[in-house]
This record gives structure tokens, C-alpha cells and sequence, in this order.
């Protein structure tokens, strides 16, 4: 079966850093996906990795490694806005997206 | 900014109701989805189109239908309500062409079946 997996939840200080694993075991793969959900929102897009390697995106930065089936996304300089859940998701071989049941993160003062 | 509504933002019901919620976007996207969402879990795939005319069934098993007339809209149908219906429902769109695209979020549909 197809599975996505990252840790439950996460508690980390503002103005630190905090990094969110992410583990999938998937049929084919067409790209990792990183979206960000607010309590009671939508989810909103991060990032997108398809290569190895890490993308960089101003506080946010997600890398990828396809031969071990793994991903993070790294936040530097929390703030108090960045409390909510982190969602990972894959594409496919059918360029479906097969979801993470998120990561809530906790950021205390 | 997407642009893409849904309607109502929340609703309770009795159970044997029909409910429609619907889904609109101005971006012109071709490809739609329907997402059922429970707190804490993952998203799970109920519908699907890829343009109009167009529908598939996602990977969970659902009770609903969807129709996809006009490519702007694409409305989630529940013929007769149940406690277990109880869900948010998200609807999201990506630009045409691509594989595998960002999905635009609506603000989500929160059902309550008693």
C-alpha cells in the first residue's frame, strides 16, 4: 500500500528552528508537495520538490532525497503565525496525491 | 490570491437530507477535486474531473456524486445524509496542462449530519 508518514505533532520556540520529517512508500513518485494549514482553513501551498536536493524559500526551506524515500521542511525564525498543521503529500505514478495526516506544530513564546 | 468559493461554510442537517454543496472558481482550471477531511487525519480523495463532462470517483468510497457541466463549477450532491457524513469537505482546482500541479484550496464545507 501507498502511506505517508510524519510525526503527529511538534512543539518548538519562537525564533528557533524546526524541522518537520516526512517518510513515504509510494507506487511511482511525481513530486512531494508541502502545504501549510491553518485550524479551521484551507491548506496553502509551500513548496514542491521533484529533484533531489533543497529548495529555499525565504524562512522556508524543504528538501528532498527520492532514494531514501524521504523529505523535511526546515522553518527558521518562527514566529507565532507559523502555529498550524503541515501537510506532506506525493504524487504518484498516476499523478494522484496520496496525503500525510499532517504535522501540528506548536510554537509557545 | 485564488480564487476559488464554496457555499455554505458550514451546515447542520437531519439525517435523510439532500444536500448540494458547491464549488466555484474564476481561474479557469480545468482539473477539480473533492477532499473529505476529518480533524487530525489526512486528506482523502472523493471526486475528481478533469474538465467538463469529465468525473471520476476518488480513492475513498463516498455516497455522493459530483456533476461538472460548466468548468467553473463543480458541485458535491448527497442524496440522503448520515451521522457518518459528518466531515469537512474541501474542493480545489489546478491549472490545466500541468501533471501535477498546486492545488487552490476553498475555505472548506463543514457538515454536521444529527
Amino acid at each position: 500500500g501507498q502511506n505517508i508518514d510524519q510525526p503527529t505533532e511538534m512543539t518548538a520556540t519562537e525564533g528557533a528552528i524546526v524541522q518537520i520529517n516526512c517518510t513515504y512508500q509510494t507506487s511511482g513518485f511525481n513530486g512531494l508537495f508541502w502545504y501549510q494549514q491553518h485550524a479551521g482553513e484551507a491548506p496553502t501551498f509551500l513548496s514542491y520538490n521533484v529533484l533531489d536536493g533543497l529548495e529555499e524559500k525565504g524562512r522556508f526551506s524543504s528538501f528532498l532525497s527520492r532514494s531514501k524515500g524521504y523529505s523535511y521542511l526546515l522553518l527558521k525564525e518562527l514566529q507565532m503565525k507559523d502555529s498550524a498543521s503541515y501537510l506532506c503529500a506525493v504524487s504518484d505514478s498516476n499523478y494522484q496525491l496520496i496525503w500525510g495526516a499532517g504535522t501540528k506544530l506548536i510554537i509557545k513564546p | 490570491e485564488a480564487d476559488i468559493y464554496q457555499t455554505p461554510r458550514y451546515l447542520v442537517i437531519g439525517t435523510g437530507k439532500k444536500i448540494t454543496l458547491e464549488c466555484s472558481q474564476t481561474m479557469g482550471h480545468d482539473k477539480m477535486y473533492w477532499y473529505q477531511q476529518d480533524p487530525g487525519m489526512e486528506l482523502h480523495l472523493i471526486h475528481y474531473s478533469y474538465g467538463v463532462n469529465s468525473t471520476e470517483k476518488g480513492d475513498l468510497s463516498s455516497e455522493s456524486t459530483v456533476s461538472r457541466i460548466r468548468t467553473e463549477h463543480f458541485p458535491l450532491t448527497l442524496e440522503s445524509a448520515r451521522p457518518s457524513h459528518t466531515s469537512q469537505y474541501l474542493c480545489a482546482s489546478s491549472e490545466s496542462g500541468r501533471d501535477t500541479g498546486e492545488l487552490f484550496f476553498g475555505e472548506g464545507s463543514r457538515l454536521t449530519v444529527l
